[in-house]
């Protein structure tokens, strides 16, 4: 069937880094932009970063800009996620989503479990 | 980036109606779409584009757009209805996305 599943959350200190991926399955995982989105506790979604289908353009969000890298390889259906100088605002759920543009943009039809990233 | 604007909680009476806002800029120009999140669950994708359901998810979720605002209303909310709902958009820019604070929806 459809799914994402994410990989790589600890427990890591602050300024260190930690690879995430996402292993997807049950599609052509080539055709659609992926994207990451973060949960802190208790808070609201947070778009984290973006990248095309083909891995030709990503975009990230302020907050992460310069520290996060998005990355994938369509050859073995898996997107990551490179955060580097990790801050204890980073600490959240991290998602992958799948975003079918098909039917609009934005419209994110396909998300994993999530995998938790603390930073302490 | 621009911002996406909702209510922090809402309240409805099990059976009547509820309309769950999200404003901003973007949405002039996009579409909203709208998710559903339970407490441990991860978020689910319950109305796209100018008003689509996924497969699976009950008729009595609907959404509209009026302006530089997009509702989600839910006609005959059932207990299974309450949890977080949250609106998204690409922002004016096209290159990121936006997602609103969320709304806490109780059903009593």
């Amino acid at each position: 069937q459809v799914q994402l599943v994410e990989s790589g959350g600890g427990v890591v200190q602050p300024g260190r880094s930690l690879r995430l991926s996402c292993a997807a399955s049950g599609f052509s995982f080539s055709s659609y932009g992926m994207h990451w989105v973060r949960q802190a506790p208790g808070k609201g979604l947070e778009w984290v970063a973006v990248i095309w289908d083909d891995g030709s353009n990503k975009y990230y969000g302020d907050s992460v800009k310069g520290r996060f890298t998005i990355s994938r390889d369509n050859s073995k259906n898996t997107l990551h996620l490179q955060m580097n100088s990790l801050r204890a605002e980073d600490t959240a759920v991290y998602f992958c989503a799948r975003e079918d543009t098909a039917v609009t943009r934005g419209a994110f039809d396909i998300w994993g479990q999530g995998t938790m990233v603390t930073v302490s | 980036s621009s911002e996406l604007t909702q209510d922090p909680a809402v309240s409805v009476a099990l059976g009547q109606t509820v309309r769950i806002t999200c404003q901003g800029d973007s949405l002039g120009i996009y579409y909203a779409n709208w998710y559903q999140q339970k407490p441990g669950q991860a978020p689910v994708l319950v109305i796209y584009g100018k008003n689509n359901r996924p497969s699976g998810i009950p008729d009595r979720f609907s959404g509209s757009r009026s302006g530089n605002t997009a509702s989600l209303t839910i006609t005959g909310a059932q207990a299974e209805d309450e949890a977080e709902y949250s609106c998204n958009s690409w922002d004016s820019s096209g290159n990121v996305v936006v997602f609103g604070g969320g709304t806490k929806l109780t059903v009593l």
